[in-house]
C-alpha cells in the first residue's frame, strides 16, 4: 500500500527557521518533490530530491533519506508571504505523484 | 512565456449536465496530469497521460473521463456531474518521470 505523512499546521515567527517533515511508504519510489500552495492558487515547485542528501535553493532546502522513506522541508529566514501549504509528493512508479495532506505554515509577525 | 492554460477558469454545471474543462501547454512536455482539489484538501490524482498513453487512477469515478487530442492539450469530461465533483480542477505537466510538474491555474467547478 501507499501511506504519506506530514503534520497538518506550523506556526512560525517572521526570520524563524521551520522544518516540514515527511515520512512516506510509496511502491515503485523515484524521489520526493515538495510544492507550494498559497490560497486559491495552484501549486509551485520547490524542489525534487531523487537521490539522498541535502538540496539547496536559496531559502529553501529539501532533504531526502531513502533508507528511512523521510524527507524534509527546510525554510529559513521565513518570511509573511511563506505562509501556505506545503505538500511533499513522492513519485509512484512512472510519471505518478501523490500528494500528501498537507502542511499549512503560518508566519507570525 | 511557455505556459499551462485552462478554461475556463470557473464553470458552473447543473446537477447531470455534461461538461468539459480543457488545458493547453506550450512547454511540450510528454506527461499531463489531471488533479481534483477540494477546499483544504491534497491534490487527488484523477489520470495521467503520458504522450497518448492513458493511465487512469483505480479510484477515479468513472463519470470522469479524458482526452488527449495532441501534446498540447487535454480534456477532462464529467459526464454527469454531482454535487460532490464540485472543485478546484489542475492540469499540469511534466517533461519526463521525476521531473518539475508545472501546474496550470485551475478550474474552479460549481455545480448547482
Amino acid at each position: 500500500g501507499q501511506s504519506l505523512e506530514q503534520p497538518s499546521e506550523v506556526t512560525a515567527v517572521e526570520g524563524a527557521i521551520v522544518q516540514i517533515n515527511c515520512t512516506y511508504q510509496t511502491s515503485g519510489f523515484y524521489g520526493l518533490s515538495w510544492y507550494q500552495q498559497h490560497d486559491g492558487g495552484a501549486p509551485t515547485f520547490l524542489s525534487y530530491n531523487a537521490l539522498d542528501g541535502l538540496e539547496e535553493t536559496g531559502r529553501f532546502s529539501s532533504f531526502l533519506s531513502r533508507s528511512d522513506s523521510y524527507g524534509y522541508l527546510l525554510l529559513q529566514e521565513l518570511q509573511m508571504k511563506d505562509s501556505a501549504s506545503y505538500f511533499c509528493a513522492p513519485s509512484s512508479g512512472t510519471y505518478k505523484y501523490i500528494f500528501g495532506t498537507g502542511t499549512r505554515l503560518k508566519v507570525l509577525a | 512565456d511557455a505556459m499551462v492554460i485552462q478554461n475556463p477558469r470557473y464553470q458552473v454545471t447543473q446537477f447531470g449536465k455534461p461538461v468539459t474543462l480543457s488545458c493547453s501547454q506550450t512547454l511540450n512536455h510528454n506527461v499531463m496530469y489531471w488533479y481534483q482539489q477540494k477546499s483544504s484538501q491534497a491534490p487527488k490524482l484523477l489520470f495521467h497521460y503520458y504522450d497518448k498513453d492513458f493511465n487512469n487512477e483505480a479510484d477515479t469515478p468513472d463519470n470522469f473521463q479524458s482526452r488527449r487530442p495532441n501534446t498540447s492539450f487535454c480534456f477532462l469530461d464529467i459526464r454527469s456531474p454531482g454535487l460532490g465533483d464540485a472543485a478546484m480542477y489542475l492540469c499540469a505537466t511534466s517533461r519526463d518521470a521525476g521531473n518539475e510538474q508545472f501546474f496550470g491555474p485551475g478550474t474552479r467547478l460549481t455545480v448547482l
